[in-house]
């Protein structure tokens, strides 16, 4: 079925350097979203990407969207402590109502 | 964006036992989702509860275990029946705007469940 794969796993950054996490599906999507999970919180919607080559900022964030719409990757430049959380990306599932989310990336900022 | 709370917020129930969860939205929305998440993993979608028809189930869950109401456009109950240890999770349930799978999720801040 349909699935979105998300590297890595884990990322410890010192505080102050920048973070990327990368996301990969095997077929061509129509979008793909990003959220980010505090510890101890629920996920909370980032930036959905729709066009081919697409990228978006946010402060200190920005989002690509590939050339093939088969990857996306989020880029935080010089990380603060409140950047810490799980971030998801997620992609169309088997049907219009259903979004597939990747296992996440958690970053862990050293003081 | 949305609005969401969740009733409880967390419970210990005893095996055997059924839950009932509760999420209220302060708008109308069409599409509902509960989705489950162990701690450190990532979310597994239960069911969509779109309100004006049934409630659709992903592989792995079944109505009679896990329950849905979707009585109007702000409202939803997920029950957890007959439980288990291994029913226990963080549930949380969203609401999606758009249309054609390219929708925005927004989440409750989920109900913790333990099973003693």
């Amino acid at each position: 079925g349909q699935q979105v794969m998300q590297i890595p796993q884990y990322q410890h950054v010192q505080e102050g350097e920048d973070f990327t996490t990368y996301c990969n599906s095997s077929t061509t999507l129509s979008n793909i979203q990003w959220y980010k999970q505090r510890p101890g919180g629920h996920p909370v919607f980032l930036i959905q990407l729709v066009k081919s080559g697409e990228v978006k900022k946010q402060k200190r964030l920005t989002f690509q969207f590939g050339e093939a719409k088969k990857n996306s990757s989020l880029h935080i430049t010089a990380t603060q402590t409140t950047d810490v959380g799980t971030y998801f990306c997620a992609g169309p599932g088997d049907r219009d109502d259903k979004i597939i989310f990747g296992k996440g990336t958690r970053l862990h900022i050293l003081p | 964006s949305a609005v969401i709370s969740q009733k409880p917020s967390r419970d210990i129930c005893q095996r055997g036992t059924s839950l009932t969860i509760q999420c209220q939205v302060d708008s109308q929305v069409t599409m509902m989702f509960w989705y489950r998440q162990q701690p450190g993993q990532s979310l597994t979608l239960i069911a969509t509860a779109n309100q004006g028809s049934e409630a659709t189930y992903e592989s792995g869950f079944v109505i009679d275990k896990f329950p849905i109401s979707r009585p109007n456009l702000t409202f939803s109950t997920l029950t957890v029946s007959n439980m288990s240890p291994e029913d226990s999770s963080i549930y949380l349930c969203s609401v999606g705007y758009g249309t054609g799978g390219r929708y925005e999720q927004y989440f409750g801040p989920g109900t913790r469940l333990t099973v003693t």
